[in-house]
């Protein structure tokens, strides 16, 4: 069985703090991750993906991979009230996790 | 470039009846993926399909669905004789290479059925 494990929150943050959602996976054979925002009612937008061990920045997100605990994680630097949505992260056998909820409080 | 197109956006179908559900891939995308997202939980995926071939359906219930994608126009994604748990948001996603090689899937806007 090919799983995604997330903490399906909701997590909680203040505006301008760091948040940290994090995401294991039990298939050693998916080789990239993706990590996808959705707002309520909408589609997923793919944020960022990685697929080499260690952290990739792109603006305010870092994602961070780890093959070997088998686990990624996405930071997101000077959060903000837009970015409060539900992110799904996913490995490359096409297979998502149910998603964190983000909660940014102004 | 347009994104990837689904539709209906919204379909309402009485119990029984029969829902359709067309999915255009971006251009230059070859591979199209099926997701069902029921209210609450996560995207599960349904089936996996190139030119008129279907690659993976482990995630298609066995019965009432089934699903294509003709040399020529959308993919489809069908379900017969449609029951309340069926109501779900439907989304469709495609790729230029097949996504276990780490290439990138965009979703579509999502078809949400509502059966009465």
């Amino acid at each position: 069985q090919k799983e995604v494990e997330q903490n399906s929150g909701p997590l909680s943050v203040p505006e301008g703090a760091i948040a940290s959602l994090n995401c294991t996976y039990s298939d050693r054979g998916s080789q990239s991750f993706f990590w996808y925002r959705q707002y309520s009612g909408k589609s997923p937008e793919l944020i960022m993906f990685i697929y080499s061990n260690g952290d990739k920045e792109d603006g305010r997100f870092t994602a961070q991979l780890n093959k070997a605990s088998q686990y990624v994680s996405l930071l997101i630097r000077d959060s903000q009230p837009s970015d409060s949505a539900t992110y799904l992260c996913a490995g490359s056998t096409l297979t998502f996790g149910k998603g964190t909820m983000l909660l940014v409080s102004p | 470039n347009a994104g990837v197109m689904q539709n209906p956006r919204h379909l309402v179908r009485r119990r029984g009846q029969e829902a359709r559900l067309r999915c255009s891939p971006m251009k230059g995308h070859s591979h199209v993926y099926w997701y069902r997202q029921l209210p609450e939980e996560g995207l599960k995926f349904m089936v996996y399909l190139q030119k008129e071939n279907i690659i993976d359906e482990s995630g298609m219930p066995k019965e009432r669905f089934s699903a294509e994608f003709p040399k020529e126009g959308p993919s489809i994604l069908r379900i017969q004789q449609v029951v309340r748990g069926d109501s779900a948001a439907y989304f469709c996603a495609s790729s230029p290479k097949t996504a276990s090689s780490g290439n990138t899937i965009y979703f579509g806007e999502g078809s949400w059925l509502t059966v009465v």
